[in-house]
């Protein structure tokens, strides 16, 4: 079965400077997606980023680019610039086929 | 375009009732899931449609849980009866096909179950 682990349940990060979220993975299979997901405390989960297994360079979106690094089965979220509205829960998870499975998340307080 | 919907947001009952959560993916997606968030934990999948169809209910406790996506668009979720340990947020996602491309699914606002 496949497991995502996020070590981390909070971190801390001065506004504006860069933060990095761990996860790493287990599976068995070639072919997965890997997300993360930000949840504020109002509880909607927002799509962030997306890497695919067979990607060769680690997927952006504006401030978050996610650093992929399959062999050791790792793909951190780093934040560039951190705003007071990060402040949230962020998911890391992972699709291995049709399945869906979440890490237990970190949260991220940044501070002025 | 509007997002995905649900309702109640919030919801309060006794032990031993039931209780109805309800719906509405983004249009046009095919794929639409349930999932069950207990606090301080991540996302739990509970059920996955494909159209009208359940693709994995592998996780539904099915002696008390039933969902159903009868004409392939809205979908509800049902305990009965709850008990204690049901108390949880119910989220609500939908993606535009499970068997397409990265397929990302998108969240609604979840309905916060407390169970007394």
């Amino acid at each position: 079965a496949q497991k995502i682990t996020q070590t981390q349940p909070g971190m801390f990060v001065q506004e504006k400077e860069a933060v990095t979220l761990d996860c790493t993975y287990d599976t068995s299979d070639q072919s997965y997606g890997l997300f993360w997901y930000k949840q504020p405390s109002s509880g909607e989960m927002i799509f962030l980023i997306y890497q695919g297994s067979y990607d060769e360079q680690n997927a952006t979106e504006g401030r978050y680019s996610l650093n992929f690094q399959k062999a050791r089965k790792s793909a951190n979220l780093v934040i560039s610039a951190s705003q007071l509205g990060d402040s949230a829960m962020y998911f890391c998870a992972m699709r291995e086929g049709h399945g869906m499975r979440f890490g237990a998340g970190t949260r991220l307080t940044v501070k002025p | 375009e509007a997002g995905v919907a649900q309702s109640p947001r919030y919801k309060i009952i006794e032990k031993r009732q039931s209780v109805a959560f309800w719906c509405n993916p983004i249009s046009g997606h095919a794929t639409l899931y349930w999932y069950q968030q207990i606090l301080g934990q991540g996302p739990k999948l509970l059920i996955q449609f494909q159209n009208n169809g359940v693709v994995d209910d592998s996780q539904l406790p099915k002696d008390r849980f039933s969902a159903e996506r009868l004409k392939g668009v809205d979908s509800t979720l049902k305990i009965q009866p709850a008990k204690l340990e049901d108390s949880a947020v119910y989220l609500c996602a939908s993606s535009l096909n499970l068997l397409k491309g990265t397929d990302t699914q998108y969240f609604g606002p979840g309905t916060r179950l407390t169970v007394l």
